[in-house]
C-alpha cells in the first residue's frame, strides 16, 4: 500500500538546539499531519496542513514549532529551540482529502531524544 | 472532553484462541463520531485495520470485527482465532466528521500471539 517515509528514525540532540523532522508523504495526498506520542501515553494531534497552510493546531503545537512543505517536497516539523519535554516519537501522516472519516497513512515515526 | 480508552496491554494469547480488545469513547463535542482501528506492526507505521462511520454498523478486515455501539459508546475489536502474524500494537481512534479532523487515539494495546 501507499507509504509515508520519515527520516531519520531516531535523532538525539542537546536541549536548545534546532531539529527538523522530515516526512515524505504519499505522492498524491493533499493533507498532512504531525502527531506526538510520549512513551506510555496517547498519540496526540499536533497540527494539520493543507495547501501550504496550517489548518488546525493543538495546544501542544508550541510557538517553537513550525511546519512547512517547500516546493511540494518533504513535509517538515521544525522545533527551535528544543526543550526536554519535546522528547517523544513524532508520527507524520497524510491523507488524500481532509475530514474525520478519512483514512490516515502514517510513517513509522521519528524518535526524538532531547538531552 | 473527547477521548478514547482501550484495553491496557500487553496482551498475550495463544494461536487459535479468541481475542477481544476493548475500546470505549467519549465524544462530547463531536456530533458524528467516526471510529477506527489502526494496527502497527514492528518497524512500520500505523495502518488502517477497519473503520465504521455509521452507528450500529460493523466493520471487518483480516478476520477482525468491530461494531460501532452508540448506546454503550464502544467499539471493541474481536477475532475468533488469532494467528502469530497478528502480533502488533492496536490503536482505537475517534474522528470528527465535521472538522478538519482531529483524531483522538487510544494509548495502544500491544498484542503478542504465542505459537
Amino acid at each position: 500500500g501507499p507509504k509515508v517515509l520519515q527520516i531519520p528514525s531516531h535523532q538525539i540532540i542537546d536541549m536548545g538546539q534546532m531539529v527538523t523532522l522530515n516526512c515524505d508523504p504519499v505522492s498524491n495526498h493533499l493533507y498532512f499531519y504531525w502527531y506526538k506520542q510520549i512513551l506510555g501515553q496517547q498519540m496526540e494531534f499536533l497540527v494539520n496542513f493543507y495547501n501550504g497552510k496550517v489548518m488546525e493546531k493543538s495546544k501542544l503545537f508550541k510557538d517553537q514549532f513550525s511546519v512547512e512543505r517547500p516546493d511540494g517536497s518533504y513535509f517538515t516539523l521544525k522545533i527551535q529551540p528544543t526543550a526536554l519535554e519535546d522528547s517523544a516519537v513524532y508520527f507524520c501522516a497524510s491523507s488524500p482529502t481532509g475530514g474525520g472519516a478519512e483514512t490516515l497513512y502514517f510513517g513509522s515515526g521519528t524518535r526524538l531524544t532531547v538531552l | 472532553g473527547d477521548s478514547v480508552t482501550q484495553t491496557e496491554g500487553p496482551v498475550t494469547v495463544s494461536e487459535s484462541e479468541s481475542l477481544i480488545i476493548n475500546c470505549t469513547y467519549s465524544a462530547t463535542s463531536i456530533a458524528y463520531p467516526n471510529l477506527f482501528w489502526y494496527v502497527r506492526y514492528p518497524g512500520e507505521g500505523l495502518q488502517l485495520l477497519l473503520k465504521v462511520i455509521t452507528a450500529g454498523q460493523k466493520g471487518s478486515s483480516r478476520g477482525f470485527e468491530a461494531t460501532y455501539n452508540k448506546e454503550t459508546t464502544s467499539f471493541h475489536l474481536q477475532k475468533a482465532s488469532v494467528q502469530e502474524s497478528d502480533s502488533a500494537v492496536y490503536y482505537c481512534a475517534l474522528g470528527d466528521s465535521t472538522g478538519y479532523q482531529n483524531f483522538y487515539f487510544g494509548k495502544g494495546t500491544s498484542l503478542t500471539v504465542i505459537p
